[in-house]
């Protein structure tokens, strides 16, 4: 899907369970991005990673976690310390510099049961 | 930090009019300016963007304009269609590789 692969592309999560979404790029692109989405708003940056093993805080990171082990991967983990979680997440990967633009992944829409 | 405000939220014109969307950005650091089209429960694509070395760009009904001395630029779509009906986001670049986004602008097309 574009080389940015999102999956699952919807998930359920239940009060005190951490879940984990993944994103995958083959891309080659070096910076890879997780936004959340809520209706009617805006994308708003969650963790942002520009190399491998490098990863910082966006503007809403609590109760979020990341890891960056591989180029391709980066993986987001919604822990419980999250408590409003149900958005629709989208994961974005962009080349060495912001004047290219990003590829966004499919997304994924987490659901608290 | 970047801060991007995009008016306005909503907007819906007839078929073949034309439709404009404006955006504001707070950091004269600010080089590079994308458009991205959403439409219901898909992924963002970018459909143009403008550098600040340029004025206006244009790709066939849809053209963006930028003035680096107000710092706002604007989307513009000639003749309009039905499928241009989606959420548009405009976007600035904070350096460091991060993209700051606008709130989105919920664009309808009446048939």
């Amino acid at each position: 899907d574009g080389g940015i692969t999102q999956s699952p592309k919807y998930l359920f999560r239940k009060e005190g369970q951490n879940v984990t979404l993944s994103c995958e790029q083959n891309l080659n692109h070096d910076a890879m991005y997780w936004y959340r989405q809520d209706p009617g708003q805006g994308l708003r940056l969650i963790y942002y990673s520009q190399i491998v093993n490098d990863f910082q805080k966006g503007d809403i990171a609590e109760g979020y976690s990341v890891s960056r082990e591989k180029k391709e991967s980066f993986p987001l983990t919604v822990t419980s310390a999250q408590k409003n979680p149900t958005a629709f997440y989208l994961c974005a990967s962009g080349r060495d510099s912001t004047n290219y633009g990003y590829t966004f992944g499919s997304g994924t829409r987490l659901t608290v049961v | 930090g970047e801060n991007v405000e995009q008016h306005p939220s909503t907007l819906s014109v007839q078929e073949g009019d034309s439709a404009v969307i404006k955006c504001t950005y707070s950091d004269s650091a600010s080089n590079y300016f994308p458009w991205y089209k959403q439409e219901l429960g898909k992924r963002p694509q970018l459909i143009i963007d403008i550098r600040s070395n340029v004025g206006e760009k244009k790709d066939q009904r849809i053209a963006v304009t930028l003035n680096k001395t107000a710092k706002h630029f604007s989307l513009h779509i000639t003749e309009t269609q039905p499928e241009d009906s989606a959420v548009y986001f405009c976007a600035a670049d904070q350096g460091a590789q991060k993209l700051v986004f606008g709130q989105g602008t919920r664009l309808t097309i009446n048939p």
